[in-house]
């Protein structure tokens, strides 16, 4: 069975300080793994993705399959970070969500 | 490009009845997903529909259905409401891809917020 556990509900950093957010998931094959941001008032949106191997706004997320990791890390947190961040796995048609870690990067 | 709508916003249902979420996918999209979020929790996968066709499925039960049609709206049936069917469930849409829907974006809409009393 696919499962993500993101262990950190809440987290909370001060502007300029690094961040990271953690995800392990559960899966035997090679899975798609997802970042989904949700800010305040608006809806959930993808942030990245592994198969992109990209940097947006300034997150980049690497992932270990040794560790079944796809932590979500910033070198240098800013107040619009603030949100809630879900890691997501994606397999067939098949989507699972962790819980969510709400992030607060304090000024 | 029109984004994903979801009617109605809110809706309030007594135990025991049926409830019809509506979803219009975002302009060429042809796979819906629905999920239900819980209050405090990340949204589970409900079902996906491709090309009006089920394409996968999540762990709920039968009374949980669905539709989608040609134009690739899509509607989620919920017979029997229990007090637990209390969620947020979420409609998104993605593009076709490959194929292999795993690597799609997924654009969800705002969410329908489901009381059951």
């Amino acid at each position: 069975a696919q499962r993500v556990t993101q262990p950190e509900k809440l987290l909370s950093v001060f502007k300029g300080a690094p961040v990271e957010l953690k995800c392990n998931y559960s899966y035997s094959g090679s899975p798609e793994l997802f970042w989904y941001v949700q800010y305040s008032r608006q809806r959930l949106q993808l942030l990245l993705r592994h198969i992109s191997r990209e940097s947006i706004k300034g997150f980049t997320a690497d992932l270990n399959k040794g560790e079944t990791s796809f932590h979500l890390k910033k070198p240098f947190a800013q107040e619009e970070d603030s949100a809630m961040y879900y890691c997501a796995l994606s397999n067939a048609g098949k989507s699972t969500f962790g819980d969510g870690t709400t992030l607060t990067v304090k000024p | 490009e029109t984004g994903v709508t979801q009617s109605p916003t809110h809706l309030i249902k007594t135990r025991g009845q049926q409830v019809t979420l509506r979803c219009s996918s975002q302009s060429g999209h042809n796979t819906v997903s629905w999920y239900q979020q819980a209050l405090g929790q990340g949204p589970q996968f409900i079902f996906q529909y491709y090309r009006e066709e089920e394409n996968g499925r999540g762990n709920f039960p039968p009374r949980f259905s669905g539709l989608q049609f040609p134009n690739y709206s899509s509607e989620l049936n919920v017979n029997a409401l229990e007090l637990d069917d209390s969620a947020l469930y979420l409609c998104a849409s993605s593009g076709q891809g490959t194929g292999d829907f795993s690597y799609n974006e997924q654009f969800f809409g705002p969410g329908t917020r489901l009381t059951v009393l």
